[in-house]
């Protein structure tokens, strides 16, 4: 079975680090790019970022929002994601998913992990 | 960036009925427009993608469509299990954008 599972989530205080993991598993992690996204209390989806696959580099694109506080990085050797997430605000309190990403000339998000609850508060 | 303005922000429905909802794009994002499913609790599911392809095991009953920078996705009849809410998504460029959602409940 095609499967996403998130892990890390907690409670952290602004200005704190945490690092959440997108273990993947019933697919060749290595074909495919990541995306993360996250959303916040009763908001909508907001695209965090994404990693592109070995063969196109690795490269990372961020939001706006996050671009220079978290970084998305990739493990092919235990088939993982992770997004480092530093420098915390309150208002990166949301659940954060990631998501399989499909490329091949459209592009789009076709399998999800559950998500995990990140909330940032003194 | 590429708004994605979608519409309505929410509705109410009964089983057995069609279902419309809209999405426009603020400028030409081609066929790069995406509609997932979210449920409270639930991993996001993919509906369609590429403004009108069905994605692998979803009903039927779900339609996409496209009229220049303004995109549909129709449930023909709905069904129990589709009250939950809906958002639309571009895929032309980054930043990846989403339309505001919207939540089908049960009339």
């Amino acid at each position: 079975e095609v499967q996403l599972v998130e892990s890390g989530g907690g409670l952290v205080q602004p200005g704190r680090s945490l690092r959440l993991s997108c273990a993947s598993s019933g697919f060749t992690f290595g074909d495919y790019a990541m995306s993360w996204f996250r959303q916040a209390p009763e908001k909508g989806l907001e695209w965090v970022g994404f990693i592109r696959s070995k063969d196109y580099g690795a490269t990372t694109e961020y939001a706006a929002s996050v671009k220079g506080r978290f970084t998305i990085s990739r493990d092919e050797s235990q088939s993982t994601a992770y997004l480092q997430m530093d420098s915390l605000k309150t208002d990166d309190t949301a659940v954060y998913y990631c998501a399989r990403a499909v490329t091949h000339f459209y592009y789009y998000m076709d399998v999800w992990g559950k998500g995990t609850t990140v909330i940032v508060s003194s | 960036d590429i708004q994605m303005t979608q519409s309505p922000s929410s509705l109410s429905a009964s089983v057995g009925d069609r279902v419309t909802i809209t999405c426009r794009a603020s400028q030409s994002i081609s066929s790069y427009l995406n509609w997932y499913q979210t449920k409270s609790g639930q991993a996001p599911k993919l509906l369609i993608y590429a403004a009108s392809s069905l994605q692998s095991g979803v009903p039927s009953r779900f339609r996409g469509s496209r009229s220049g920078t303004d995109f549909t996705l129709t449930i023909t009849s709905l069904q129990p299990e589709d009250f939950a809410t809906y958002y639309c998504q571009q895929s032309y460029s980054t930043p990846l954008t989403f339309g505001g959602g919207t939540k089908v409940a049960i009339k």
